[in-house]
């Protein structure tokens, strides 16, 4: 069974840009969470979604944003991007037991 | 307080030796609880996952949960430099709720 995919791996972005991120979950899973994750605050939730509904919401300002397609993939969105916003973005789906994560979208905000 | 609570460490240790990481938790209707993995800039990767109390083996990793007095452990046999990683604890309650992670011990293994 394929993981979770995330897509791009890496990118660099200037302040004030948007960028999109994409999550491919696992087969049959049909919960995406998204993650913030940076060395000074650890692993900091975002969103979950599940069944193309915001399920669970994490302390971000509006400006992270996201949404779930009808087979299951995700994206997330950030505007009017900050230096701040540099971290490694992770998606993870689930079943109702565990969660298993992507391999990350590092994110350079210069 | 943090519902998951875990010690950042940096925990160092022998090759060879036994390496126990911990974590406690606040919210006793945690049902679920995992182990992830995290090399250096990379993904977590899921360890181990137990559901309610008792223990957990997988080759030389051993998860035990102790509802009673809210304990997560992760034994790791036998060591290896390979070991060497930041692991995280997690914990939920229900395929509703928001998953709950530990801050991650840092492991060295000295060669």
């Amino acid at each position: 069974k394929a993981g979770v995919t995330q897509t791009p791996r890496y990118l660099i972005k200037t302040r004030g840009q948007q960028v999109t991120l994409s999550c491919s979950p696992i087969s049959g899973h049909r919960s995406v969470s998204w993650y913030q994750q940076t060395p000074g605050q650890g692993l900091q939730f975002l969103f979950e979604y599940f069944s193309e509904t915001q399920r669970n919401k994490g302390n971000f300002p509006g400006r992270f944003s996201g949404r779930q397609f009808s087979n299951s993939r995700s994206e997330m969105n950030v505007s009017t991007l900050e230096l701040g916003d540099s971290a490694l973005y992770l998606c993870a789906s689930s079943n109702e037991e565990t969660q298993y994560f992507g391999p990350g979208t590092r994110l350079l905000v210069l | 307080q943090k519902e998951v609570e875990q010690d950042p460490g940096p925990l160092s240790v022998p090759e060879g030796a036994i390496v126990s990481l911990n974590c406690t938790y606040s919210n006793s209707a945690f049902q679920y609880f995992m182990w992830y993995r995290q090399y250096s800039r990379k993904g977590p990767e899921l360890l181990m996952y137990t559901y309610s109390s008792g223990n957990k083996e997988d080759g030389r990793f051993t998860a035990q949960v102790d509802k009673s007095s809210k304990y997560i452990s992760l034994f790791i046999r036998d060591s290896q430099p390979s070991d060497s990683a930041t692991y995280l604890c997690a914990s939920f309650y229900s395929s509703a709720s928001k998953i709950i992670f530990g801050s991650g011990t840092r492991l060295s293994i000295r060669p």
